[in-house]
């Protein structure tokens, strides 16, 4: 049974770097095409790609966030770690982290963690 | 980046209705297109992927069609757990999209 569940901080400050963590089971993240990746979802408005992560290590970001954003892995620990600096208000949002099965044929999320709240405030 | 857009952005339709929802994206993603469902306060569930495939588990009165740059999601007879948000997402390339989403309220 694959599970994945967000942890991180609930309340940041503006211009703080916020890390996430993403705790899986039930998969290794070390089969060919499977993948990791984080997705946001600002309050009452619509989902956001953010990152993404291979069993390999290929990554890739969306492109106007990218400057911002840190995806890394520890297959070892069974976690992916999403890493964003200076963050606004604007990035509050509840993110999730999704998972991408070996098998499927590209990048859609079957499974999804339950989602965690970040409210960005002074 | 490929855009993708959806539409209607919200309806309003009755229990036992059919449901059309279309995505449109901005440049040909081939079948590279899943449907999501999202309820109020949870993550999204996938529907529908590779534009037609019904995922498992769903029921089969969710389908979906297209290629290229224009899809659709159809819902052949809304039940009461059918009134939620629905979104699109292409994976044909980096930067993946979602849709804006289509919100299905009761008549």
């Amino acid at each position: 049974q694959i599970t994945l569940k967000e942890s991180g901080p609930m309340l940041i400050k503006p211009t703080q770097t916020l890390t996430l963590t993403c705790t899986f089971s039930g998969f290794a993240l070390s089969t060919k095409r499977e993948g990791v990746g984080w997705i946001r979802q600002p309050p009452g408005k619509a989902l956001e790609w953010l990152a993404f992560i291979y069993w390999d290590d290929e990554i890739h970001y969306s492109p106007s966030l990218k400057s911002r954003l840190t995806i890394t892995k520890d297959t070892s620990e069974k976690q992916v770690v999403l890493i964003m600096t200076n963050m606004d208000p604007v990035d509050t949002a509840t993110y999730y982290c999704g998972h991408r099965r070996a098998a499927a044929s590209g990048a859609f999320f079957e499974y999804w963690g339950q989602g965690t709240l970040v409210t960005v405030s002074s | 980046a490929i855009q993708l857009t959806q539409s209607p952005s919200s309806l309003s339709a009755s229990v036992g209705d059919r449901v059309t929802i279309t995505c449109r994206a901005s440049q040909g993603i081939n079948r590279a297109l899943a449907w999501y469902q999202q309820k109020p306060g949870k993550a999204p569930k996938v529907l529908i992927y590779d534009a037609s495939s019904l995922q498992s588990g769903v029921p089969s009165r969710f389908s979906g069609s297209g290629s290229g740059t224009d899809f659709t999601l159809i819902i052949s007879s809304l039940q009461p757990e059918d009134f939620v948000t629905y979104y699109c997402q292409h994976y044909d390339s980096y930067p993946l999209t979602f849709g804006g989403g289509t919100k299905v309220e009761i008549k």
